[in-house]
């Protein structure tokens, strides 16, 4: 079956530490996405890449990085320059055109200090 | 600055009753209007809306957009403890080339057995 696979499902950060959350999507959807999720808020955005080898920032991209070099992947990292990395963070996949399409989620990854 | 806000933040209801979700917002360049339920991961895609005045309806769900206003609601009759979820409303517009979705804080619905 066709879906979005984020890994790891919990992951822990110690101070000064980079973490790397993974995102493997096999819809063959050009578009991929990832927002943060904070107890009641709504999804923000942080990256978004609608070609390989190329993304763009989105409203949150302060303390995170993206790579695009696969279609099929688009891994977050959480830099130790994000200083409240504590979140639910979604992966999203989706057509780019026609626009107007929908967005496929990942299951999440929920990130916590140590 | 574009955004969406929907309300209420959250509703406790009984099994059989009947809700309406609000969303309204302001984006540039709409193109879409998307609802979600979101249990405990990952949203589900529920309605995709871009035409005023058209009726989506699924089972006991369905949602109407008014582009004049602007607003959607998302009506649930007949509620059942299985429609307990956070229901998420986004927006998508075009702007500088791009398009991307606003997404607005949710409503956390509770249905009592």
């Amino acid at each position: 079956d066709g879906g979005i696979t984020q890994s790891p499902k919990y992951l822990f950060r110690k101070e000064g530490q980079n973490v790397t959350l993974s995102c493997e999507q096999n819809l063959n959807h050009d578009a991929m996405y990832w927002y943060r999720q904070d107890p009641g808020q709504g999804l923000r955005l942080i990256y978004y890449s609608q070609i390989v080898n190329d993304f763009q920032k989105g409203d949150i991209a302060e303390g995170y990085s993206v790579s695009r070099e696969k279609k099929e992947s688009f891994p977050l990292t959480v830099t130790s320059a994000q200083k409240n990395p504590t979140a639910f963070y979604l992966c999203a996949s989706s057509i780019v055109q026609p626009f107007n399409q929908p967005q496929h989620f990942g299951d999440g990854t929920r990130l916590s200090i140590l | 600055e574009d955004k969406v806000v929907q309300s209420p933040l959250s509703l406790v209801v009984h099994e059989g009753d009947t809700v309406t979700l609000n969303c309204s917002y302001e984006v540039t360049n709409f193109r879409s209007l998307l609802w979600y339920k979101q249990e405990k991961k990952a949203p589900t895609f529920l309605f995709m809306l871009t035409s005023s005045g058209i009726e989506k309806k699924s089972g006991r769900l369905s949602s109407i957009l008014d582009k004049k206003e602007p607003f959607s609601i998302l009506n649930i009759t007949a509620t059942q403890t299985g429609d307990s979820a956070v229901y998420l409303c986004a927006v998508g517009g075009y702007g500088s080339g791009t398009y991307k979705y606003i997404f607005g804080t949710g409503t956390r619905l509770k249905v009592l057995a």
